[in-house]
């Protein structure tokens, strides 16, 4: 089964611009999550989706969106960039169900905000 | 954001000794995981802990519930090289969320 991935891995942006990341979970797998992982603050939760519903939000400006697909690909969108957005984002999938809850991570996109 | 407690935060050991860590949350958890993350990479899921009171291992790793449930160990039997890494645990918070520990670093002294 092939794992998470995410593209692209390595973005270079400017402050004030946008950005869209891109997340394919494993196959069958219904549940995408976000993270950031920053140095100093670790890694922090942004947002969950199943079957293409948000149901549940991380602590983060409205800046940050996502949404998900009926393939279950998500993507995550930052707007007005600001340096501090700089960070490894990381995409997880499960299968989302009550059951087992493991999260697999994807390899990360690394954004650096200029 | 909320984090759990992981401990030691960083730490050097030679080839072939075991190492045990250990992370702490403010709540009781029924699930816990444990990952590994090299540079650059995404974290990678060592081992799920989902019943107290057992062992649960993956090869050289071990990890279990501690007695409150508030606290979590993985140990590492025999250490290799390519254990290197940050290791980090994660809990459920409410629905459909993790938090995650603040890492521990572990190199290796060949």
């Amino acid at each position: 089964k092939a794992g998470v991935t995410q593209t692209p891995r390595y973005l270079i942006k400017t402050r004030g611009q946008q950005v869209t990341l891109s997340c394919s979970p494993i196959s069958g797998h219904r549940s995408v999550s976000w993270y950031q992982q920053t140095p100093g603050q670790g890694l922090q939760f942004l947002f969950e989706y199943f079957s293409e519903t948000q149901r549940n939000k991380g602590n983060f400006p409205g800046r940050f969106s996502g949404r998900q697909f009926s393939n279950s690909r998500s993507e995550m969108n930052v707007s007005t960039l600001e340096l501090g957005d700089s960070a490894l984002y990381l995409c997880a999938s499960s299968a989302g169900t009550s059951g087992r809850r493991e999260q697999f991570f994807g390899p990360g996109t690394r954004l650096t905000v200029l | 954001g909320q984090q759990l407690n992981q401990s030691p935060q960083s730490m050097f050991i030679q080839e072939g000794e075991d190492v045990s860590m250990n992370c702490t949350s403010s709540s009781i958890f029924n699930t816990w995981l444990w990952y590994k993350q090299d540079p650059g990479e995404g974290p990678v899921l060592l081992i799920a802990l989902y019943k107290a009171g057992e062992l649960t291992s993956n090869g050289r790793l071990t990890a279990q519930f501690g007695i409150t449930r508030k606290d979590s160990f993985l140990n590492i039997s025999a250490s290799i090289p390519s254990d290197v890494g940050i290791y980090f645990c994660a809990g459920p918070s409410g629905t459909y969320k993790y938090i995650f520990g603040t890492g521990t670093r572990l190199k290796v002294l060949a």
